[in-house]
């Protein structure tokens, strides 16, 4: 059960697009389309941003885009806005029928 | 509204046990599959357990399996989270969270409770 493997921090202006990577297995990301993405705030409880690679769930921006390729899923936010500094968590179902997240990626908006 | 009320955290000694507890309400709790996730200080995320809705299934993450036992009471509508021989790393806290129905994905998370094992 080893992590999902993302980049530790990304940054971009407001305005501007990132997009955040997260690269598993043939066992988890590879095998399966229940990939989702997490924001969470410090202090807060995180909050679902993307579900199966690519839904959104009601409320969440449609600046917020999911897709996968490969053993590699990746989340998108365009328009950068102040409000989505936050640590962003991918997550996947495996062949072990267990969950493993990745390790995070705190995004900085400059 | 959906809520998930942890409880049960606290200081432990390593060694020891603990019981979390999670109360649910504004659904229907036994239609959902239900997941314990925690963060130790300073880290990420880390998934600890799920269990199917009627409790028929369940797996527990390799770090705390044989340890730690999830289970639910669906008339009572609370999740639990027995935790035994507790080690300094279990230190965390540890979310109670919804998963969303046939998408093995979190629509809803409790505000977490802080265990921290410590001698």
């Amino acid at each position: 059960q080893s992590a999902l493997t993302q980049p530790a921090s990304v940054s971009g202006s407001p305005g501007q697009s990132i997009t955040i990577s997260c690269t598993g297995t043939n066992s988890d990301i590879g095998a399966y389309n229940y990939v989702s993405w997490y924001q969470h705030h410090p202090g807060n409880a995180p909050k679902l941003m993307i579900y199966e690679v690519s839904n959104r769930p009601s409320g969440v921006p449609d600046r917020f885009s999911g897709s996968k390729s490969g053993n590699t899923a990746s989340l998108t936010i365009s328009g950068l806005q102040v409000e989505d500094e936050a640590n962003y968590y991918c997550n996947s179902f495996t062949s072990s029928a267990t969950w493993v997240f990745g390790g995070g990626t705190m995004l900085t908006v400059l | 509204q959906v809520q998930l009320v942890e409880s049960g955290g606290g200081v432990v000694q390593p060694g020891r046990s603990l019981r979390l507890s999670c109360a649910a309400s504004g659904f229907f709790f036994s239609s959902h599959t239900m997941h314990w996730v925690r963060q130790a200080p300073g880290k990420g995320l880390e998934w600890v357990a799920y269990i199917s809705h009627d409790g028929s299934n369940s797996n527990h993450a390799d770090s705390v399996k044989g340890r730690f036992t999830i289970s639910r009471d669906n008339s009572n509508n609370t999740l639990y989270l027995q935790m035994t021989s507790l080690r300094t790393e279990d230190t965390a806290v540890y979310y109670c969270a919804r998963d969303q129905s046939n998408s093995w994905c979190v629509d809803y998370w409790g505000q977490g409770t802080l265990v921290t094992v410590s001698s």
